[in-house]
Parts: structure tokens; C-alpha cells; sequence
């Protein structure tokens, strides 16, 4: 079965480190462009960053400098490093697998809630 | 880079009409057919609903149509069924940003 399923979430203080993991099943991660979508409570989606299969990395301007996108190919998984997290970094976030290159998205994993507060 | 205009929320009648824009400009949604649109159930994921502006994945509803007309990108959703409420949003390769996807607000619709 092709899915993903996010992990890591949590509360954090601000300030704090997370790290989200997105394991990948049924495809190869590094294959596809992939993308971390965030979602504040009550609020609509947010591109965050994404990654092409070829290695490049980009940022929304909110995160750039704090996050960091990667890959382990190893374990067909994919990860959102998260540092100096701040207040309205909260949301769910979500990673997901672009589909034939058409910048739209058709596989998304469950998602995994992300807390800043103290 | 502004998020693609949609209304905050429409309604319809089980069994009626309803089509829902999408507005961006001439370096995203008017620009390219790389439009697509989502659905999402509370406390669920989004889902893949079109692409390519008016293209349906394999097992979705022809119920749900989309195309486009200059800067602007509607999705018809025909025969309103209760299980249609949800958010929707449509989303635009966009080549203003290095970050090259944009996401709308999101619009609720309500079947009455």
C-alpha cells in the first residue's frame, strides 16, 4: 500500500527543537518531490518546504534559516528539522508526495501536531 | 507570496450546484494548468480531488468538475451529497517564489 505516516510531533517550548519524521511505504521518497504542508488550528494550508528527488531544498520565507529538509534514503524517509520554534509554528503538520510532476499532491500522511508554547 | 483568493464559505442544496473560484494572477493560476484542488474532512488530510486544472484522479466522483478562465479557477461539484461538506482548496504552481506552490484560504462548503 502507498502511504506516508508522520511522526515527532509534540508540545515544545519556544525556542525548542523538533524533529518530524514522514516514513514512506509502497514508493521511493527519493524519486519524488516531496513537501511539508502546515495547518494552524482553524486555519488553511501552508507550503512549508519541500525538496526535489534531485537533492534541491526550498523554504517558505516564515521558516527559512530555522527549518531544515532532508531525506534518508536508507529508510525511505523523510524529514522536517525544526529549530528556534516559535509560537506560530503551531499547527498539524503534514508531508506529502507530489503526483507526476504536476505540482499536485496525492498521497498525504495523517499528519503530526506541532505545540510552541510555554 | 499571497495565498490564491477563494470565498470563505458556500452552500447548496443535496442534489443542487455549487461552484466554488479561485483567483489568483498571471504567475500562477491564469499562467500555467498546473491547478489543482483539494477536499478536506475535519481532522482529516487533504485529498487529491483535481489536477491539471480539470483532470480527475482514479476513483474520484465525476461529480467534480474544475476549468479554468484567465486568472480565475472554479470547481463544480454537481449533485451535492451530505458527504461533500468539507474544505476545499485549490492550489497553483506559482513562478514567483522559489517555494513554487500556492495554496488558497480554503473555502467551507455547507450542504443543507
Amino acid at each position: 500500500e502507498v502511504q506516508l505516516v508522520e511522526s515527532g510531533g509534540g508540545l515544545v517550548q519556544p525556542g525548542g527543537s523538533l524533529r518530524l519524521s514522514c516514513a514512506a511505504s509502497g514508493f521511493t521518497v527519493s524519486s519524488n518531490y516531496m513537501i511539508w504542508v502546515r495547518q494552524a488550528p482553524g486555519k488553511g494550508l501552508e507550503c512549508v518546504s519541500f525538496i526535489y528527488s534531485g537533492g534541491s531544498t526550498y523554504y517558505a520565507d516564515s521558516v527559512k534559516g530555522r527549518f531544515t529538509i532532508s531525506r534518508d534514503n536508507s529508510k525511505n524517509t523523510l524529514y522536517l528539522q525544526m529549530n528556534s520554534l516559535r509560537a506560530e509554528d503551531t499547527a498539524m503538520y503534514y508531508c506529502a508526495r507530489e503526483f507526476l510532476g504536476k505540482r499536485a499532491f496525492d498521497i498525504w500522511g495523517q499528519g503530526t501536531m506541532v505545540s510552541v508554547s510555554s | 507570496q499571497s495565498a490564491l483568493t477563494q470565498p470563505a464559505s458556500v452552500s447548496g442544496s443535496p442534489g443542487q450546484s455549487i461552484t466554488i473560484s479561485c483567483t489568483g494572477t498571471s504567475s500562477d493560476v491564469g499562467g500555467y494548468n498546473y491547478v489543482s484542488w483539494y477536499q478536506q474532512h475535519p481532522g482529516k488530510a487533504p485529498k487529491l480531488m483535481i489536477y491539471d486544472v480539470g483532470n480527475r484522479p482514479s476513483g474520484v466522483s465525476n461529480r467534480f468538475s474544475a476549468s479554468k478562465s484567465g486568472n480565475t479557477a472554479s470547481l463544480t461539484i454537481s449533485g451535492l451529497q451530505t458527504e461533500d461538506e468539507a474544505d476545499y482548496y485549490c492550489s497553483s504552481y506559482t513562478s514567483s517564489s522559489t517555494l513554487d506552490v500556492l495554496f488558497g484560504g480554503g473555502t467551507k462548503l455547507t450542504v443543507l
